[in-house]
């Protein structure tokens, strides 16, 4: 079974600063998945990363797939309070999506 | 469409009571999804269905879990008898098989509370 790592767990930063996440593996992703996550809410795609090396920009957020396709990076620069939640990474190598853990993001006004 | 649609969005039972949680996926979605979300254990997935099929159950924690799914566009997950440590958020989530790339849409979810 395929087990995603994200670190870090929790982070609480001022707006305006610049964040990066991850997630790991010890297998090769086929594809990998970004999901946030808000309070009473589901998670909801952000991004699908499926070529090793691969980055992809959403306004402020830029994702980058590995070049061995076993790590992801989520980066946010110049964060603001309405990026707070949980970014959660998935992966569907065997047909069902599993996910890490999850990092807790909190940005202060 | 609406999106995914659970119910109820939050359910307080009794120990020893009978919980039935509903889903209503995306309509032409033919895959879903059944995950529960705690604290200390993140986002599981418990079943997930192709076609009406289940596929994978290898997730349902023990035999007082039942999932169903009669048709494309409903699905159950029953609870019996419910436990403490049962009391969770629960999510279902449906996606379109072969359209990876589109990733999963989640309904708001059923946070159970067994007291």
């Amino acid at each position: 079974t395929q087990l995603l790592e994200q670190s870090p767990q929790f982070l609480s930063i001022q707006e305006g600063e610049n964040l990066t996440v991850y997630c790991n593996s010890s297998s090769v992703f086929s594809s990998l998945q970004w999901y946030r996550q808000e309070p009473g809410e589901g998670p909801v795609l952000l991004v699908t990363v499926v070529t090793g090396g691969e980055v992809k920009k959403l306004k402020r957020l830029t994702f980058q797939f590995g070049d061995a396709r076993k790590d992801s990076s989520l980066h946010i620069t110049a964060a603001q309070p309405g990026d707070t939640g949980l970014y959660l990474c998935g992966s569907s190598n065997t047909g069902k999506l599993i996910f890490g853990q999850g990092t807790t993001l909190q940005v202060k006004p | 469409d609406a999106g995914v649609i659970q119910s109820p969005r939050h359910e307080v039972t009794e120990m020893g009571q009978e919980v039935t949680l509903r889903c209503k996926p995306i309509s032409g979605h033919n895959s879903l999804f059944w995950y529960r979300q705690t604290m200390m254990r993140g986002l599981e997935l418990l079943i997930y269905f192709n076609n009406n099929v289940p596929i994978d159950d290898s997730g349902m924690p023990e035999d007082r879990f039942s999932a169903k799914m009669p048709n494309a566009s409903f699905s159950t997950l029953k609870i019996q008898p419910s436990e403490p440590r049962d009391s969770a958020v629960y999510f279902c989530a449906s996606s379109l098989t072969g359209h990876t790339n589109y990733g999963y849409t989640f309904g708001s979810g059923t946070r159970l509370t067994v007291v």
